[in-house]
């Protein structure tokens, strides 16, 4: 599994775009990167993932850099409620869907 | 979406006692479950693979005695913290691989105090 590196904490304003970085250079062809978050006390929640296009949900949007080495999720309009720590992490498509887990970037979105 | 249900959401218990927790997958079929183990301010440290009908697969340092795993069914995986000591005092959450091919869904979760 490709080993993650993010920023310990980030701040956004309500209502602005959250950009949430990720590197994971040591990712695999064949290794989807996924994002999940985690609202304190509870399990993480699937965000998005993709593995060399950009995606698009209700979510969130991803963007993957031409080489796999990076990624980005951006959350459009960020409310109160995005408050959480995100992972990202990588997991081959043949595998049994164990996911690892970095330490996490913790977003404060505040008023 | 597929629905992963743990229980209890809280426990308390008592040093050298055991304690249960359970993980359901509501609506769909989960060949193999995963548990993690998640400390104040830390991630989440995978500690197992549960595997239904056979043996579950144990991280490293991870007790396999300690932490019993029983997946006996295609819907349900339970973990067994046995002999509880203050030290195992922790977030446990489940997940299960959902119906589509690329998701995993996790439970809420299951904090447990051992006094």
């Amino acid at each position: 599994d490709a080993k993650t590196t993010q920023p310990p904490s980030m701040d956004c304003a309500e209502g602005r775009a959250a950009n949430l970085p990720c590197n994971h250079s040591t990712i695999s062809g064949n290794e989807y990167v996924y994002w999940y978050r985690q609202i304190h006390s509870q399990g993480p929640q699937y965000i998005i993932h993709g593995l060399k296009n950009n995606e698009t949900n209700e979510m969130a949007s991803l963007i993957i850099t031409e080489d796999r080495k990076s990624s980005t999720l951006i959350l459009p309009h960020a409310t109160l409620r995005d408050t959480a720590v995100y992972y990202c992490t990588g997991r081959s498509g043949g595998s049994n869907y164990k996911l690892t887990f970095g330490k996490g970037t913790l977003l404060t979105v505040n008023p | 979406g597929a629905v992963v249900s743990q229980h209890p959401s809280r426990v308390i218990c008592k040093s050298g006692t055991s304690v249960k927790i359970e993980c359901r997958s509501l609506d769909f079929q989960a060949t193999t479950m995963f548990w993690y183990r998640q400390f104040p301010k830390q991630s989440l440290m995978l500690m197992a693979t549960s595997n239904e009908g056979s043996k579950a697969t144990y991280e490293q340092g991870v007790e396999k005695d300690k932490f019993l795993i029983n997946h006996a069914s295609l819907t349900l995986s339970t973990l067994t913290v046995t002999s509880a000591h203050p030290e195992d005092s922790s977030f446990y959450i489940c997940s299960a691989p959902g119906g589509r091919v690329t998701e995993a869904f996790f439970g809420q979760g299951t904090r447990l105090t051992v006094v």
